[in-house]
């Protein structure tokens, strides 16, 4: 199975500055079948991307998915409040599905 | 609106056996593949298993092959999950979801989950 790893797990940044999260694969993501989505506590995970830079519905532009083969970034130009939670990318390329351990982006 | 409501949750012995069951609506269910996802205590998202359209193709986590079966009745609505011989690291939140399309597609809808917590 392709094991995606986060990176850095904790992000700790101020409202308007800028957010840089990375996903690493350990093999190549086919075709870029790379998701990311946002999770708020008591909420359901939230789509983001798809085939690592589609921006999915409602999905703000200060928010880029971008990357390809093994790497992955997921950037938030200037962090609005309701931006802080936990971030997880997963792939899909494959038959077995894999979730990266996420990075939780918190208020400095 | 999509719906997916999970049941079936609770608490169960090791060893033993725990059926979860997804109510959908608002879709053509039997158009999409469907995926059930959990996550642990204080830890991050798990893929566990996804079945095709039809039911005629499924597949499995290595941490539940072999004990885990998904399987769906698409006249119901309805996905299920069937664990067997569970173990104290199945204690999860167990997620229903929706895959976005036909083809290569990540999820776009989830349900709020099921807890199953497996202790003696």
């Amino acid at each position: 199975e392709i094991v995606l790893t986060q990176s850095p797990s904790t992000l700790s940044l101020s409202p308007g500055e800028r957010a840089t999260l990375s996903c690493r694969a350990s093999q190549i993501v086919y075709n870029n079948f790379l998701a990311w989505y946002q999770r708020k506590p008591g909420q359901t995970p939230r789509l983001l991307f798809y085939a690592a830079s589609s921006r999915a519905t409602d999905i703000p532009d200060r928010f880029s998915g971008s990357g390809s083969a093994t790497d992955f970034t997921l950037t938030i130009s200037r962090l609005e409040p309701e931006d802080f939670a936990v971030y997880y990318c997963q792939q899909y390329g494959s038959s077995l599905w894999t979730f990266g351990q996420g990075t939780k982006v918190e208020i400095k | 609106d999509v719906h997916l409501l999970e049941s079936g949750g609770g608490l169960v012995q090791p060893g033993g056996s725990q059926r979860l069951s997804c109510a959908a609506s608002g879709f053509p269910f039997g158009s999409y593949d469907m995926i059930w996802v959990r996550q642990t205590p204080g830890k991050g998202l798990e893929w566990v298993s996804r079945i095709s359209e039809s039911g005629g193709r499924t597949y499995y986590a290595d941490s539940v092959k072999g004990r885990f079966t998904i399987s769906r009745d698409n006249s119901n609505n309805t996905l299920y999950l069937q664990m067997n011989s569970l173990r104290a690291e199945d204690t999860a939140v167990y997620y229903c979801a929706k895959k976005m399309g036909v083809g290569y597609y990540p999820l776009d809808y989830w349900g709020q989950g099921t807890l199953v917590t497996v202790s003696s």
